[in-house]
């Protein structure tokens, strides 16, 4: 199956770091993607991952094992402006991808 | 480019009547797909297309939904007779055919259905 699996719901405080893991099972990702989404707002791409190891791109980075089917995205010096949901999504790499998509880790920042 | 346009941004119609939503995808775009969000199933795929032509529909719910490209700025998702059930999210996005191959979601339309 192409299971995707995300943790609900996550607090963190303003300045910290704070990583999302995302499992999946599946023989047919090649493909790993980041999405933010926004309470009310479209889902916006954030990372993507085809070989194993870590993308670093400014605040956020997203690692990828593929023999594990284990991904996190990390934020770095969090912002309350970070609060939103971290979509984890797989597919193919290349065009057309079909993704499938998590249910979303809903991040809440604090004070 | 003014990103990804969709109509009409909230829609609330009643239980057996026909809805219509409409999608313009980013110019030079190859890649047009159709999503719907719910709190219980999340974000799940019913069809995308690839230069106008429809490739993989199998997440179309029923055969109450249809879509159409007829040509490469726009897109229609036609759900009919609409049903409570349908409730929901439809996003539509589009890619081009190239790395990442980031796809770019529109702002959304917000069915409800009576």
């Amino acid at each position: 199956g192409q299971n995707i699996d995300q943790p609900t719901e996550m607090t963190a405080t303003e300045g910290a770091i704070v990583q999302i893991n995302c499992t999946y099972q599946t023989s047919g990702f090649n493909g790993l993607f980041w999405y933010q989404q926004h309470a009310g707002e479209a889902p916006t791409f954030l990372s993507y991952n085809v070989l194993d190891g870590l993308e670093e791109k400014g605040r956020f980075s997203s690692f990828l094992s593929r023999s594990k089917g284990y991904s996190y995205l990390l934020l770095k010096e969090l912002q309350m402006k970070d609060s939103a949901s971290y979509l984890c999504a797989g597919g193919p790499w290349g065009g057309g991808n079909k993704l499938t998509f998590g249910t979303g880790t809903q991040l809440k920042v604090e004070l | 480019d003014a990103g990804v346009i969709q109509s009409p941004r909230h829609e609330v119609t009643e239980m057996g009547q026909e809805v219509t939503l409409r999608c313009k995808p980013i110019s030079g775009h190859d890649y047009l797909f159709w999503y719907r969000q719910t709190m219980m199933r999340g974000l799940e795929l019913l069809i995308y297309f690839n230069n106008n032509v429809p490739i993989d529909d199998s997440g179309m719910p029923e055969d109450r939904f249809s879509a159409k490209m007829p040509n490469a700025s726009f897109s229609t998702l036609k759900i009919q007779p609409s049903e409570p059930r349908d409730s929901a999210v439809y996003f539509c996005a589009s890619s081009m055919d190239r790395g990442p191959y980031e796809q770019y979601f529109g702002p959304g339309t917000r069915l409800t259905v009576t």
